[in-house]
């Protein structure tokens, strides 16, 4: 079965800091790997994903993440965070398809605050 | 291209009464998902509906929630009889193939 595991509900940076968010998965097979980010009172928006290939995925608003297998990781990172960037953020996963769709797995959020 | 589309944004109702939530997918897409958060909780699956059958309702937590699609276009999610722990934000997607999943904004569910 899969599972995501988010490190840190709330997360605090200051404005141009480096933004890390942590993910672990578990999973019986490999993966399919996203985040999402919440802004308040909007919907989950794709930040990024990965399938396959390139373990480096980058995505949306300068966030990039990287899978890696022997640390069954897919951290979320920002080189330098803004205000804007102040929002809740979701990893997400699937074993991929089942029964011809994919069934998504949420961690539990993590609350990113940026300090000016 | 128009989003999907929840109402109500907001919803409160008394312990005991009947909230019904709509989803209008984006148009064309087949594959509608209900989802549900509970406060402090991660984001859970619901069920799944391909146009206007239901494909996996395996998170579906008893049987006060029904969950019908009309035609293959939007969606309900009817709770009968609401109770304190189906206070939560639900949120609805819809997709047409590969992993475009695009969600709505959600529905809060405020039951008191």
């Amino acid at each position: 079965a899969q599972s995501v595991t988010q490190l840190g509900s709330h997360v605090s940076v200051s404005e141009g800091a480096l933004v890390l968010l942590r993910c672990n998965y578990s999973s019986s097979v490999p993966p399919y790997l996203f985040w999402y980010v919440q802004y308040p009172n909007q919907g989950l928006q794709l930040l990024l994903k990965y399938t396959t290939g390139a373990t480096l995925v980058k995505g949306i608003n300068g966030f990039e993440a990287e899978f890696k297998k022997s640390e069954t990781s897919f951290h979320l990172t920002k080189p330098s965070a803004h205000m804007s960037d102040a929002a809740e953020y979701f990893c997400a996963g699937t074993a991929g398809f089942s029964g011809g769709y994919q069934k998504v797995t949420f961690g539990t959020g993590t609350k990113l605050q940026v300090i000016p | 291209e128009a989003g999907v589309t929840q109402f109500p944004s907001h919803s409160v109702i008394e312990k005991g009464q009947t909230v019904t939530l709509r989803c209008d997918p984006i148009s064309g897409h087949d594959n509608l998902y209900w989802y549900r958060r509970v406060m402090g909780k991660e984001i859970k699956f619901l069920l799944h509906f391909v146009k206007e059958s239901k494909q996996d309702e395996s998170g579906m937590p008893n049987n006060r929630f029904l969950a019908e699609r009309t035609g293959g276009t939007y969606s309900t999610l009817k709770v009968q009889p609401a109770e304190l722990e189906d206070s939560g934000v639900y949120f609805c997607a819809s997709s047409q193939q590969g992993f475009g999943y695009t969600f709505g904004s959600g529905t809060r569910l405020t039951v008191v």
